[in-house]
């Protein structure tokens, strides 16, 4: 089967760096996606990682070790709008798409 | 831009009864992925179609079915509803096919489904 692991909260202040961090475990294992999910809201595509190293996207970057089975999330420059849910998930051949448990943001001012 | 479309936003219905969600992928999108969340919860897949036809199935009830019709969009339809059924329920839509790694999945509003 497929699992994955997050921490279940981060608190950090406006302006700081914060990493969240996701480990998986699955069979087939084709790459590892990051989503945001506000209160109330949809979930929204972050990024992708299916190499090894950090892909940037403005104030955010996603790191994956395909030899770790692990990857992280680096939010930059953190505003009060970051406030969110942020789930890993895992795409696998043959498998079906798996969100981690989820990591609830709360950036103070 | 267009978006994924769901219907109805919400959605109150008594136990035992049945519900039918609707959602209308972004246009062009092959594959449409429909989930369950309830609060303070990941989403939980449910089914998956590309190209109209059911790709994966995930932790679907067998009290609910889901189809893909002919205009790509897909109906959800939810049996005999319990209290536990009372969730979120997003459907998503992508341009990959079942197959292809790089999943970026766009997902529309939800349906805030209550069973009293």
């Amino acid at each position: 089967g497929q699992s994955l692991e997050q921490p279940s909260e981060v608190t950090a202040v406006e302006g700081a760096i914060v990493q969240i961090n996701c480990t998986y475990q699955t069979s087939g294992f084709y790459g590892l996606s990051w989503y945001q999910q506000h209160d109330g809201g949809a979930p929204t595509f972050l990024s992708y990682n299916a190499l090894d190293g950090l892909e940037e996207t403005g104030r955010f970057s996603s790191f994956l070790s395909r030899s770790d089975s692990y990857g992280y999330l680096l939010l930059q420059e953190l505003q009060m709008k970051d406030s969110a849910s942020y789930f890993c998930a895992v795409s696998s051949y043959g498998q079906n798409f798996v969100f981690g448990p989820g990591t609830r943001l709360s950036v103070l001012p | 831009a267009a978006g994924v479309i769901q219907s109805p936003r919400h959605l109150i219905k008594e136990k035992r009864e049945t519900a039918t969600l609707k959602c209308y992928p972004i246009p062009r999108h092959d594959t449409v992925y429909w989930y369950q969340q309830g609060p303070g919860q990941d989403p939980q897949f449910l089914i998956s179609f590309y190209e109209k036809m059911q790709s994966d199935k995930g932790s679907i009830p067998d009290r609910f079915s889901a189809q893909q019709f002919s205009d790509y969009h897909s109906e959800l339809n939810m049996s005999s509803l319990e209290l536990g059924d009372s969730a979120l329920y997003f459907c998503a839509s992508s341009t990959q096919g079942r197959t292809s790694g790089y999943n970026e999945q766009f997902f529309g509003p939800g349906t805030r489904l209550t069973v009293l």
